[in-house]
């Protein structure tokens, strides 16, 4: 069974603070992992990927990935009210070829001014 | 990454007929991706799109329902067939160069 499991919030965030949402997987041979934000009405916008383990700066976004733990975390520091969204992660379970991804159900995030 | 282009945006369509989704990419894929996002939740796999060859279709969905042409690498087509109300959600198109997306198709079935 292919799961994505994310806590669907809402997470409220003090502006100016960071912002930390988390996302976990069950399938170990997993090697992709995509992080979207998607505000109401629109479509998912592509934040960042990751496929190592470790960090992966952007601008104000850090992607963290370990997967002995098989977990996927998203940072965000100096959260800005623009950035209140849902936020999905997403995976594409198993080791091989380009394949679809399988999302989490996304977390609602609240930036509070 | 690749840039998405989907048509129609939105559509407002009778119960039993069907709907002809296009998805456009700015450069060759090798796999495109069909998404339906049902109202208030997360995204789902309906199926991939090799060129060549029949789509693949995950658990719960069926050719029959939502047929997929895939005539070359930039270009796709989802068909949503005998439309019910349960069929209303965003359908989404990405392909596995970036897996980015566009702005989807906002499909009501009254």
């Amino acid at each position: 069974q292919k799961e994505v499991e994310q806590n669907s919030g809402p997470l409220s965030v003090p502006e100016g603070a960071i912002a930390s949402l988390n996302c976990t997987y069950s399938d170990r041979g997993s090697q992709s992992f995509f992080w979207y934000r998607q505000y109401s009405g629109k479509s998912p916008e592509l934040i960042m990927s990751i496929y190592s383990n470790g960090d992966k700066e952007d601008g104000r976004f850090t992607a963290q990935l370990n997967k002995a733990s098989q977990y996927v975390s998203l940072l965000i520091r100096d959260s800005q009210p623009s950035d209140s969204a849902t936020y999905l992660c997403a995976v594409i379970v198993g080791g091989g070829g380009a394949d679809g991804l399988t999302f989490g159900k996304g977390t609602h995030l609240i930036i509070q001014p | 990454s690749a840039v998405i282009s989907q048509k129609p945006s939105r559509d407002i369509c009778q119960r039993g007929t069907s709907l002809t989704i296009q998805c456009q990419v700015d450069s060759q894929v090798t796999m495109m991706f069909w998404y339906r996002q049902q109202p208030g939740q997360s995204l789902t796999l309906i199926a991939t799109a090799n060129q060549g060859s029949e789509a693949t279709y995950e658990s719960g969905f069926v050719i029959d329902k939502f047929p997929i042409s895939r005539p070359n690498l930039t270009f796709s087509t989802l068909t949503v067939s005998n439309m019910s109300p349960e069929d209303s959600s965003i359908y989404l198109c990405s392909g596995d160069e970036g897996y980015t997306f566009g702005s989807g198709t906002r499909l009501t079935v009254v």
